[in-house]
């Protein structure tokens, strides 16, 4: 079956430090999108993809990148990782059209 | 983005119906209403969506007011695995390339045995 990964599902890392965080899928979908998630808040966009080559930024993006060099994949980079960063994770995919979105499970990021 | 607006929080019963409004009163005539819902350590998962008719699926209803200013997410008997949060989306078919999902707050259902 069709599915979207994400890796690791639990991270901790240190202040200051470059992590990457995986979302993998197998639908062939034109769109990834990566959101944060933190009590009170909601999901947040922090960026976005249409296609391969093709990034946004979203809502939250400052501290925060991303890639897309093939269709199935779309890493997020925390360039310097603070404090402020911890929180879940939700990478998500689509088909063009207002489809429904596929969610991954998440990765929850501790930075200490 | 055309606003929504949701309860916080709302309770029900054990495999009783359960009717979850959402405000939208600046809807445009392209935007879409999608429902998602996230169920405890999970990652959003989609419900149901429409334009302007009354929708069914497997999952729920989706009620449409006719001025279209507000709709119903309708869960026909509630289980346990229901709790959770729900989410109503506004997407604006109309604009080009918007493919993104903006999430409000949402409504935290709790389902009592």
């Amino acid at each position: 079956d069709a599915e979207i990964t994400q890796s690791p599902r639990h991270k901790i890392t240190e202040t200051g430090r470059q992590v990457t965080l995986a979302c993998h899928q197998t639908w062939n979908h034109n769109n990834m999108f990566w959101y944060r998630q933190d009590l009170g808040h909601g999901l947040r966009l922090i960026h976005y993809s249409y296609g391969v080559h093709d990034t946004n930024k979203g809502e939250v993006s400052d501290g925060y990148s991303v890639s897309r060099s093939n269709t199935e994949d779309l890493p997020l980079t925390l360039e310097s990782a603070a404090s402020s960063q911890t929180s879940v994770y939700f990478c998500a995919s689509s088909r063009t059209g207002l489809a429904e979105a596929f969610f991954g499970q998440g990765t929850r990021l501790t930075v200490v | 983005d055309a606003k929504t607006t949701q309860p916080n929080s709302m309770e029900s019963n054990e495999e009783e119906p359960v009717h979850l409004p959402c405000n939208h009163s600046t809807i445009s005539g392209t935007d879409y209403i999608h429902w998602y819902r996230q169920l405890p350590s999970q990652g959003p998962e989609y419900v149901i969506h429409g334009l302007t008719s009354n929708v069914n699926n497997r999952m729920a209803s989706l009620a449409i007011a006719e001025d279209r200013k507000s709709s119903t997410l309708i869960l026909h008997r509630a289980t346990l695995r229901d709790a959770a949060v729900y989410y109503c989306i506004l997407r604006d078919r109309g604009e080009f390339g918007n493919e993104k999902l903006t999430f409000g707050t949402g409504t935290r259902l709790t389902i009592i045995p």
